[in-house]
């Protein structure tokens, strides 16, 4: 089953307002990468982040990675129609010497023109 | 190719049938990973490879359920007697990394398999 929770599940907004969804793992993550999946379509990847504190932008998108490198969060400023999707963080675990992506449930973000 | 390419797009299989779906990797991609995505869920691991060797296969549900990857290129993966569980979009996933995980992963459009 899933280990990587993420919340919340669904979050609507009005187009300008801000948006955050946040991922937890009850166990340390190597990295975490976030993924970003259209209606009908496939995740597409977004960004990795692999140090412990790490903060990254992306013009209207600030991902983040806690210091104890259990949690992450993404964050839309200003959010527009065209970032409806659902967001997905994936950590990587690893077991022995393989490592294996664990995708949290996703946010269902709708905007709101 | 340009990008992960899989078939068929959708599949509709009788309880009880066997299926195979197939996943072509961007050309060059060591690692090779297949998730199991349910409706409103995130992609559940099913199975990584690398190269030809499959390296974990933890994720697969049961023993009907089997991955190859012959030559390190294309890969299958079949259900044998599917039942009305399996139906889900089966997601196909690569990485230039020899390390699952290690690199970002180009999924393919997936397929998505109904069990009548």
């Amino acid at each position: 089953g899933q280990q990587v929770m993420q919340i919340p599940q669904y979050q609507h907004v009005q187009e300008g307002e801000d948006f955050t969804t946040y991922c937890n793992s009850s166990t340390t993550l190597s990295n975490i990468q976030w993924y970003k999946q259209r209606p009908g379509g496939h995740p597409v990847f977004l960004i990795q982040l692999v140090k412990s504190g790490e903060v990254k932008k992306q013009k209207r998108l600030t991902f983040q990675f806690g210091e104890a490198k259990k949690n992450s969060s993404l964050h839309i400023t200003a959010t527009q129609t065209t970032d409806v999707g659902t967001y997905f963080c994936a950590g990587l675990k690893w077991v022995g010497s393989q490592g294996n992506l664990i995708f949290g449930k996703g946010t269902k973000l709708s905007v709101k023109p | 190719g340009a990008g992960v390419s899989q078939s068929p797009r959708y599949k509709v299989a009788k309880r009880g049938q066997d299926v195979a779906l197939r996943c072509d990797p961007i050309s060059g991609h060591v690692s090779l990973f297949w998730y199991q995505q349910a409706l409103g869920q995130g992609p559940e691991f099913l199975t990584y490879f690398q190269n030809e060797a499959q390296l974990d296969k933890s994720g697969l549900p049961s023993d009907r359920f089997f991955a190859e990857r012959p030559e390190g290129s294309v890969s299958t993966l079949k259900i044998q007697r599917t039942q009305q569980e399996d139906s889900a979009v089966y997601l196909c996933a690569s990485s230039s990394a020899r390390a699952g995980g290690n690199s970002p992963l180009h999924f393919g459009n997936g397929t998505r398999l109904t069990v009548t």
